[in-house]
């Protein structure tokens, strides 16, 4: 079974604040992914990776960052955190299976940004 | 742009009754895999259902899908609904060559006694 983890998992910021979340997976997987989650909206994919050293913008990559230092770890950053970024983040990695990329999430971070 | 198409927000049904959750899509490209995920309260989505071959059923934990390209859709189906079967569905296509998935707004289902 794939495992992500993320860390926090509860986090409350300030507004202007820095805020890092963490992503950690085993399995090897070369894809990576943020999502954010909000009622009405479902999941939306803020940045992506296909590797170490790489990021790529997703469908609302405005107010993100992100890093990719390894394998195994992506971070999303928000350099200056807004109350509108209050909502329920997941981190997923991605295995091809010769149809597809199947996605693992993570079990999620909720962030309050006051 | 491609997209992905659930028009009930909200499914309630009988425990025991079948239920049905639409899906529908549009894309401009030729290979596409498509995806049910599952979101129970309080957890992470999971993937549920996957397939990538037109008109072939897909099967697990009793749900069943079918791809069919000529009508854009990948409906996921079950017979006989469990009360715990009550979570958030989302369908996602994975189009050929890209690792984005891109899903629909989600449907919620509450299986009442």
């Amino acid at each position: 079974e794939a495992a992500v983890t993320q860390s926090p998992r509860n986090k409350v910021a300030v507004t202007g604040g820095k805020v890092t979340l963490s992503c950690n997976q085993t399995n090897n997987h070369n894809n990576m992914y943020w999502y954010r989650q909000d009622t009405g909206h479902g999941l939306r994919l803020i940045h992506y990776s296909y590797g170490a050293g790489s990021t790529e913008k997703g469908d609302i990559p405005d107010g993100y960052k992100a890093s990719r230092p390894s394998q195994e770890n992506f971070s999303l950053i928000l350099e200056l955190a807004t109350p509108s970024q209050t909502s329920v983040y997941f981190c997923a990695s991605g295995q091809d299976w010769g149809g597809g990329d199947t996605q693992y999430f993570g079990p999620g971070t909720r962030l309050l940004v006051l | 742009g491609d997209s992905v198409t659930q028009t009930e927000g909200l499914v309630t049904v009988t425990e025991g009754l079948p239920v049905k959750l639409n899906c529908t899509y549009q894309t401009t490209y030729l290979t596409i895999a498509f995806f049910w995920y599952v979101q129970y309260l309080n957890e992470a989505p999971q993937v549920l259902l996957k397939s990538s071959t037109d008109n072939k059923r897909t099967e697990h934990q009793g749900f069943h899908a079918t791809l069919h390209k000529s009508s854009s859709s990948f409906h996921l189906q079950k017979s006989s609904a469990q009360l715990s079967d009550s979570a958030l569905y989302y369908c996602a296509l994975n189009q050929g060559g890209s690792a984005k998935l891109i899903f629909g707004e989600g449907t919620k289902l509450t299986v009442s006694s």
